[in-house]
């Protein structure tokens, strides 16, 4: 199961900030917080990620909460392009050395003209 | 730098046919990852190569399903014989081994639909 919970869909007016939501309280102390998007049915591409500071690149801002139990996955100015499904993922720690992603059901952004 | 790629994009066969699929990951990348996503459920792990080694077979659905990586380069994920259920987007990533595991950061490729009639 998913260690993340996300508002199924957001919709934001282009131009605006896209504020995307994400808990995860049971998060572990050395697990990173991941954020990808699905554009329609590509593949889907990492955004960022980050383990208790917040991180910026040319894509979007990740706020993480001091405690750590939900961040925020932030799209300065969303332009039409950034119409997708947004999808927050803490990776649980391998046992083997394996560092599978488990995806939930992630946020429908719609960017509106 | 290519990204990863994957091919077929589409496949469609009829019940019971094999059908194979490869990916190749980005150059120098030892870790090699398969997921999927079937109608209307989310996306999947399958398993994980290091190199050529399968490190976790944990999401492979049954033994009609074969993958491999020999040399470790590309991959390929052979399906025999194709159900109706095996019908979805089958995806492939890859990562680099250089840092700390926690800190991996997959890279997807754009995924071969399959079509089981």
């Amino acid at each position: 199961d998913a260690k993340t919970t996300q508002p199924p869909s957001m919709d934001c007016a282009e131009g605006r900030a896209a504020n995307l939501p994400c808990n995860h309280s049971t998060i572990s102390g050395n697990e990173y917080v991941y954020w990808y998007r699905q554009i329609h049915s590509q593949g889907p591409q990492y955004i960022i990620h980050g383990l208790k500071n917040n991180e910026t690149n040319e894509m979007a801002s990740l706020i993480i909460t001091e405690d750590r139990k939900s961040s925020t996955l932030i799209l300065p100015h969303a332009t039409l392009r950034d119409t997708a499904v947004y999808y927050c993922i803490v990776r649980p720690r391998g046992t083997s050395g394996t560092y599978k992603y488990i995806f939930g059901t992630g946020t429908r952004l719609k960017v509106l003209a | 730098e290519a990204g990863v790629t994957q091919f077929p994009s589409h496949s469609v066969i009829e019940k019971g046919q094999t059908v194979t699929l490869r990916c190749d990951p980005i150059s120098g990348h030892d870790n090699l990852y398969w997921y999927r996503r079937v109608m209307g459920k989310e996306i999947k792990f399958l398993l994980h190569f290091v190199k050529e080694s399968k490190q976790d077979e944990s999401g492979m659905p049954n033994n009609r399903f074969l993958a491999e990586r020999t040399g470790g380069t590309y991959s390929t994920l052979k399906v025999q014989p194709a159900e109706l259920e095996d019908s979805g987007v089958y995806f492939c990533a890859s990562s680099q081994d250089k840092l700390a595991g926690f800190q991996e950061t997959q890279y997807f490729g754009p995924g071969t639909r399959l079509l089981v009639l």
